[in-house]
């Protein structure tokens, strides 16, 4: 059964820093892209950003909001993938998760499984 | 960046009902399509990818149709357990985009 659990979360001022993590089981993480996504309070969900995997040397994708203070960093022998998350600001409270893509050839297909979500609060 | 536009934004059906969500993409994405359902305060699950396929466990009462900019996300016969926030997504191109969701509420 793939699991997907996010830890880290918490109670940040703006301007912090802020590191969450993903831990994943169940299937081969280094054969996978992982995702990040996010939800403000009473709001729709938004993507954050994208890992490759090992094949295409962990390049990452980020939304224009995250760019240059958000990264994506994955520790393939631990299972995991995590969000460092700096120069955080009010907007970026939210739920933060992680979840799995999966290659159904010849196209990766985001947000396949989901975590349970870890929330993040920016406030002074 | 690729809008994504749910509609209707909420909706009330009764148990039973053939329930229909559309969603319109601002440019073309081929079929790089899918559909979540949210119940609150839980994490999303997937429903649809490539526009109509189903991830295994996913009951067939759930179905997607569409390629290019429309979409549909059909339910054939509304149950209690269906109430919830819809979402569909592109991921045809960076940055991914959601729509805005629709609120299904059961009668």
């Amino acid at each position: 059964e793939v699991q997907l659990v996010e830890s880290g979360g918490g109670l940040v001022q703006p301007g912090g820093s802020l590191r969450l993590s993903c831990a994943a089981s169940g299937f081969t993480f280094s054969d996978h892209y992982m995702e990040w996504a996010r939800q403000a309070p009473g709001t729709g969900l938004e993507w954050v950003g994208r890992s490759r995997d090992k094949a295409h040397s962990y390049s990452a994708e980020y939304a224009a909001s995250v760019k240059g203070r958000f990264t994506i960093l994955r520790d393939d022998s631990k299972n995991s993938v995590h969000l460092q998350m700096n120069s955080l600001k009010i907007e970026d409270t939210a739920v933060y998760y992680c979840a799995r893509s999966v290659f159904l050839g010849p196209y990766w297909v985001p947000f396949v499984d989901w975590g349970q979500g870890i929330q993040v609060t920016v406030s002074s | 960046d690729i809008q994504m536009t749910q509609s209707p934004s909420s909706l009330s059906a009764s148990i039973g009902d053939r329930v229909t969500i559309t969603c319109r993409a601002s440019q073309g994405i081929s079929n790089f399509l899918a559909w979540f359902q949210q119940r609150p305060g839980k994490a999303p699950k997937t429903l649809i990818y490539a526009a109509s396929s189903l991830p295994s466990g996913v009951p067939s009462k759930f179905s997607g149709s569409g390629s290019g900019t429309d979409f549909t996300l059909t339910i054939s016969s509304l149950q209690p357990e269906d109430f919830g926030t819809y979402y569909c997504q592109q991921y045809h191109v960076y940055p991914f985009t959601f729509g805005g969701g629709t609120v299904v509420e059961i009668k």
